[in-house]
C-alpha cells in the first residue's frame, strides 16, 4: 500500500520567501508529526497533530513556522521570511492511534535549501 | 548533557561480524524506539520497545528500564546494513507537561558502515 508521501521532495529557496511543504500520510492514520534534521545534527520534533485535538507545537523553533491539518489528513507545514538557518531535511511521520506505544512510518522528507 | 546518548557515533565491520549499538538515556520513558536510516535518507521504524527484548531477523533489541539503557544487536551483519541507526524515547507526560509525551527525543545516531 501508499507510505507517508512528501512534496516536493527538494526546494530551493531565496532568503525572505515562504515555503511551504505538504505531507500525505497513510490512510487512516490518526497521529501526524513534522521533525527536521539539519545537516550533521539529529532528528528534531516539531508538532504533532491527533485526530480533532490541537495540536502540539511545542517543537516549533520560531512564530515563523506554522503547520496545518485539512480534514485530519493532509498536512502543510509553512515557514515564512526563511533564514538559511531553515536548511534542513523536513520530516513527516504518521502512526495509526499516536503515542504512547506506536510505530511511525516516515516520509522521504523534503530537502530544504535556504539560499 | 543531551537526554539520550548513543555509542559509538561510527562503527565499521566485516561481513559477518556482531554489531552493538548502545543508547543511554536520562529521563523516564513510557517508550524507546530504534530507527534505521538508508544512506538516501529513508527512515524506516525497527523496533519499539517498553521492556525486555525484540528480535526481527538479524535485529535484536533489548532495554533495561532500571539502567535507563538499550543496545541494538546485529548478527551475521551484512554491507545492506550500512545505514544510520537512531535512538528515540519517548516521555512519560507530566501533569503540568503533559505534551511531553507527545514527542520522541532522539540520539545523535550510530553511522554503521559493514564492508564487504
Amino acid at each position: 500500500g501508499a507510505g507517508v508521501s512528501q512534496s516536493p521532495s527538494n526546494k530551493v529557496t531565496e532568503k525572505g520567501k515562504d515555503v511551504e511543504l505538504r505531507c500525505d500520510p497513510i490512510s487512516g492514520h490518526t497521529a501526524l508529526y513534522w521533525y527536521r534534521q539539519s545537516l550533521g545534527q539529529g532528528l528534531e520534533f516539531l508538532i504533532y497533530f491527533q485526530g480533532n485535538s490541537a495540536p502540539d507545537k511545542s517543537g516549533l523553533p520560531s512564530d515563523r513556522f506554522s503547520a496545518e491539518r485539512t480534514g485530519g489528513s493532509v498536512s502543510t507545514l509553512t515557514i515564512q521570511r526563511t533564514q538559511q538557518e531553515d536548511s534542513a531535511v523536513y520530516l513527516c511521520a504518521s502512526s495509526f492511534r499516536g503515542p504512547p506505544r506506536e510505530t511511525q512510518y516516515f516520509g522521504p522528507g523534503t530537502r530544504l535549501l535556504v539560499l | 548533557k543531551n537526554e539520550v546518548e548513543q555509542s559509538p557515533q561510527n562503527l565499521t565491520a566485516q561481513e559477518g561480524e556482531f554489531i552493538t549499538i548502545n543508547c543511554s538515556y536520562s529521563v523516564g520513558i513510557s517508550a524507546l524506539h530504534w530507527l534505521q536510516q538508508h544512506p538516501g535518507g529513508g527512515i524506516v521504524s525497527l523496533f519499539m520497545l517498553s521492556s525486555g527484548k525484540k528480535k526481527h531477523g538479524r535485529l535484536i533489541a533489548t532495554i533495561n528500564i532500571q539502567e535507563k539503557h538499550s543496545s541494538l544487536h546485529i548478527t551475521a551483519s551484512h554491507p545492506r546494513d550500512s545505514a544510520v541507526y537512531i535512538c528515540a524515547v519517548r516521555s512519560f507526560p507530566h501533569l503540568s507537561i503533559k505534551a511531553a509525551g507527545n514527542k520522541l527525543t532522539f540520539g545523535g545516531g550510530t553511522r554503521v558502515l559493514v564492508k564487504p
